[in-house]
């Protein structure tokens, strides 16, 4: 079946430690993105890339970083420097031009 | 204040009821697009419109693009639309609203 996927589901880290989030899809898609949800707040978007071994900054990038080597998979690493990871994190692939997007089941990630 | 205000935040009716939930944006945009965020996370996209009005099932997306409003109903209202839907714009890249909570009661 096309898709797209991230893992794990929830995922638990201590202050700190850098961890990174998997996302992958197979619809053949150009674009990525990565965006970052908090409650009462809409998606804020991290990194995006329109094409491999290509990425840009988007609103909140700082202490985030992320690679796409292959055009399947765009993974977001959370590093220590970021101040507030406790978040949902939704990867998204699309054609390009933000045109339609379709969204993976989303990560949570909490930082104890 | 942001681009894009949806509205109510939360939303409760009972099975049947006629749904509305409103989003209006500041900002010129190349298209709207509507999506549904149920529980575990998961979004879906429902609608993408740049004019006039989509249809599919239950669910309609209106838009107005000289008022910067639009709107999406949901006919017959049943618990499994009970999710979180977001209003997203298109301008130079995405803009989302906040989210409207509708949950509907049997």
């Amino acid at each position: 079946d096309g898709g797209i996927t991230q893992s794990p589901k929830y995922l638990f880290r201590k202050e700190g430690q850098n961890v990174t989030l998997s996302c992958e899809q197979n619809l053949n898609h150009d674009a990525m993105y990565w965006y970052r949800q908090d409650p009462g707040q809409g998606l804020r978007l991290i990194y995006y890339s329109q094409i491999v071994n290509d990425f840009q900054k988007g609103d909140i990038a700082e202490g985030y970083s992320v690679s796409r080597e292959k055009k399947e998979s765009f993974p977001l690493t959370v590093t220590s420097a970021q101040k507030n990871p406790t978040a949902f994190y939704l990867c998204a692939s699309g054609t390009g031009n933000y045109n339609e997007q379709f969204f993976g089941p989303g990560t949570r990630l909490t930082v104890l | 204040k942001n681009e894009v205000e949806q509205s109510p935040q939360n939303l409760t009716a009972q099975e049947g009821e006629f749904i509305t939930i409103n989003c209006s944006y500041s900002v010129g945009i190349s298209a709207l697009h509507w999506l549904q965020q149920h529980p575990g996370g998961g979004i879906v996209s429902l609608f993408m419109l740049s004019s006039g009005k989509k249809k599919h099932g239950r669910l309609i997306a209106t838009i107005n693009i000289q008022e910067k409003h639009s709107s999406l109903h949901i006919t017959a209202s049943h618990p499994r639309d009970s999710a979180v839907y977001i209003c997203a714009v298109e301008v130079n890249d995405m803009r989302f609203g906040a989210g409207t909570r509708l949950t509907v009661k049997p």
